[in-house]
């Protein structure tokens, strides 16, 4: 597509319920990066993916939080147990390659009641 | 690893010009970014500075010192739709992602 995809763009979840967030990056973008901002805070880093090399997973806050990338293009992000505090917005950005400008989706706006 | 300061908070008047200043200190330095965010967007690209001096793009203007860990985005002709958020980041060492800073809250008044 034309830009970065993400969805669901709203998900409203229970406490404990696991969820799953999907990213589908420009055409062609080699790399792909998962953030998540809190109200009115930057950008935190979570993990990012480049090509076909490990993950650099060195964002996650805790091992409830798991991120794929399958042949190379779609990723889905995944939070087991969801707690209050991971409500936020999970924005997923691509770049062409490691290091140049990325280009960050819609974002998925996560409620954990 | 990278912290960066930025102003939380500027407020301008439409058609004027606004400087938005960026700090970092960093164990390694390959280049800086501005970002764009509109509320309930995504962040959009605006600028890239790996080399000392002044970038110009349009009404946007991106300036760097590597030296001084200092870094500023100067926007002229402000128009209503510069009311925004916008986020300076900086790319480590191993330019395997970008540390943001927590962004300027830019308000434009007529």
């Amino acid at each position: 597509g034309a830009g970065v995809s993400q969805s669901p763009s709203n998900k409203v979840t229970e406490k404990g319920k696991d969820v799953e967030l999907r990213c589908d990056p420009i055409s062609g973008h080699t790399a792909l990066y998962w953030y998540r901002q809190s109200l009115g805070q930057g950008l935190e880093f979570l993990i990012y993916f480049q090509g076909n090399s490990a993950p650099d997973k060195s964002g996650l806050p805790s091992d409830r939080f798991s991120a794929e990338r399958t042949g190379g293009s779609v990723s889905t992000l995944t939070i087991q147990r969801t707690q209050q505090e991971d409500s936020a917005v999970y924005l997923c950005a691509s770049s062409a390659e490691g290091g140049q400008p990325q280009h960050f989706g819609d974002g998925t706006r996560l409620s954990i009641l | 690893g990278q912290n960066i300061d930025q102003p939380t908070e500027m407020t301008a008047t439409e058609g004027a010009i606004v400087q938005i200043n960026c700090t970092y200190q960093t164990s390694g330095f390959n280049g800086l970014f501005w970002y764009q965010q509109h509320a309930g967007e995504a962040p959009t690209f605006l600028s890239y500075n790996v080399l000392d001096g002044l970038e110009e793009k349009g009404r946007f203007s991106s300036f760097l010192s590597r030296s001084k860990g200092y870094s500023y985005l100067l926007l002229k002709e402000l128009q209503m739709k510069d009311s925004a958020s916008y986020l300076c980041a900086v790319k480590g060492p191993s330019a395997r992602q970008l540390t943001f800073g927590s962004g300027t809250q830019l308000t434009v008044l007529p």
